[in-house]
């Protein structure tokens, strides 16, 4: 079955803390990027990445990064994660081409206290 | 401005109904446009491609007029299943792929 899968899918931790939340896909796609999805604001582009080692940073970059390191894999990296990144998150791919809809992931919803 | 911009509703509707989203964009560049579906803070999924000429799924009817910037969904026969928030999707940036998104507008199927 084609999908995005990431991990975790909760995830209630402290300011400072480092953590990854995965993201994996098994359709081979080219372009994968990251959201976040905020009350009255929508979902915006936190990075994406054109395939693998080419990564880029969306609207709203400060304070995550990101690796490509394989095709299939695009992990999410706060460092030092703070109350204002307490959001939900989507993982989203596709083909490369531009007219081709995004699938997305089934989101992570982090706390960050 | 927003870049997308969607009435947020709520559209309360009756089983049955036809009910009509419009979405405006504000990106005269713009090249792809979508609509997805969201259920209570799931992940977005794609309900349909929106193409030039006008398309049609079932019961769903989107349409894009590029001179006046703007898509519309239609939904006919509503169905309680059918209750969810409607996302209007626009490819702004070719080269980024990013997908620039409406608010949402809620949609409520009433028996």
């Amino acid at each position: 079955e084609a999908q995005v899968t990431q991990n975790p899918r909760y995830l209630i931790t402290v300011t400072g803390k480092k953590l990854t939340v995965t993201c994996s896909q098994n359709m081979n796609h080219e372009y994968m990027s990251w959201y976040r999805q905020d009350p009255g604001l929508g979902l915006r582009q936190i990075y994406y990445s054109m395939n693998v080692e080419v990564t880029d940073k969306g609207d709203v970059p400060e304070g995550y990064k990101v690796s490509r390191k394989e095709k299939r894999n695009f992990p999410l990296i706060l460092e030092s994660p703070s109350p204002n990144q307490t959001s939900l998150y989507f993982c989203a791919s596709s083909p490369w081409y531009s007219n081709q809809p995004q699938h997305f992931g089934d989101g992570t919803r982090l706390s960050i206290l | 401005r927003k870049e997308v911009e969607q009435d947020p509703g709520p559209f309360n509707v009756p089983e049955g109904a036809t009910v009509a989203f419009n979405c405006t964009y504000s990106n005269s560049a713009s090249q792809s446009f979508f609509w997805y579906r969201q259920d209570c803070r799931k992940e977005p999924k794609l309900l349909m491609s929106v193409y030039s000429s006008g398309n049609e799924d079932g019961r769903f009817t989107a349409q894009l007029n590029r001179a006046s910037q703007y898509i519309s969904l239609l939904i006919r026969d509503s169905k309680l299943s059918d209750s969810a928030t409607y996302l209007c999707v626009v490819v702004t940036d070719t080269g980024r792929r990013a997908l620039t998104f409406g608010s949402g507008t809620r949609l409520q199927v009433q028996p």
